[in-house]
C-alpha cells in the first residue's frame, strides 16, 4: 500500500496568485499524477510526473499554468498559477500502488477554493 | 476514444435494498482496467478495485459486487442490504495499459441510503 499525504488541505487564494501544492509519499514510486476535481464534478487527469524528466501534461492541461516539479521518487508538487475564479476545485495526487492488488492510491486533496 | 459512462446520476434506496450501479465503457485497446472508486461526504477517494480486460471473474467481496461483461462493455456494482455508511459518490473509471496511472473517469453516481 501506499499513504499520501498532500500540504495544504485547503486555501483560499485571490485571483492572479499562485499556489504550490506538496505531495508526499511514503514509499518510492516511478510515476506521480495530479489530478483536479471541479465542484460537483469527475476527476481530470492534469499531468504525469516521472522523476527525472519533464511531466507530460494532458489535452486542455499547459506547463505554464501548473508546473510541476518532480525531485525525487517521494515528492512532486504541483502549482496553480496566475488562478482565477475557475481554478476552484480539489486537487489530487496519485500514485500506483505495489503488489498483486495494484491499487491506484489518492491522496486527501487539496481543496482550492480561488477569489 | 476511450470513455466512461455512468447514466444513473442519483439514485436513492432504502436501507437494506440491493442496489446496482451501471458503468458502461468504450475503449479500442485489448488490454485495459477498470476500476470502482467510493468518495464519501469527507471528500477522500476510497479504492473498491480493479480489474484486468482478461479477467472476466465475477468478484464479491462482503456486501459488494462486482459484474463484469466485455460484450456489453459493462462493469457493474452491487451493493447488498444497502447502509447509510454506504452513502457516497461513486465512480467507475478505465486505465489504458499502456499508462496504468491514468484513469478516465465517468461523471459518477451519488448514492443516499436513507434509514
Amino acid at each position: 500500500s501506499a499513504v499520501i499525504s498532500q500540504k495544504p488541505s485547503r486555501d483560499i487564494c485571490q485571483r492572479g496568485t499562485s499556489l504550490t501544492i506538496q505531495c508526499q509519499v511514503d514509499s518510492q514510486v516511478t510515476m506521480m499524477f495530479w489530478y483536479r476535481q471541479q465542484p460537483g464534478q469527475s476527476l481530470t487527469l492534469i499531468a504525469t510526473a516521472n522523476q527525472g524528466s519533464e511531466a507530460t501534461y494532458e489535452s486542455g492541461f499547459v506547463i505554464d499554468k501548473f508546473p510541476i516539479s518532480r525531485p525525487n521518487l517521494t515528492f512532486s508538487t504541483l502549482t496553480v498559477s496566475n488562478m482565477s475564479p475557475e481554478d476552484s476545485s480539489i486537487y489530487l495526487c496519485s500514485v500506483e500502488g505495489t503488489g498483486s492488488t495494484y491499487e491506484q492510491y489518492f491522496g486527501p486533496g487539496t481543496r482550492l477554493t480561488v477569489t | 476514444a476511450q470513455k466512461v459512462t455512468q447514466a444513473q446520476t442519483e439514485i436513492s434506496v432504502v436501507e437494506k435494498e440491493d442496489v446496482t450501479l451501471d458503468c458502461v465503457y468504450e475503449t479500442r485497446d485489448t488490454t485495459y482496467y477498470l476500476f470502482w472508486y467510493k468518495q464519501p461526504p469527507s471528500g477522500e477517494l476510497v479504492f473498491l478495485i480493479r480489474r484486468n480486460s482478461f479477467d472476466e471473474q465475477n468478484e464479491i467481496s462482503g456486501r459488494y459486487s462486482w459484474n463484469f461483461q466485455k460484450s456489453t462493455s459493462s462493469f457493474n456494482f452491487t451493493i447488498t442490504a444497502s447502509q447509510v455508511v454506504d452513502s457516497a459518490v461513486y465512480f467507475c473509471a478505465l486505465s489504458p495499459s499502456s499508462n496504468t496511472g491514468k484513469l478516465i473517469f465517468g461523471q459518477g453516481t451519488t448514492l443516499q441510503v436513507k434509514p
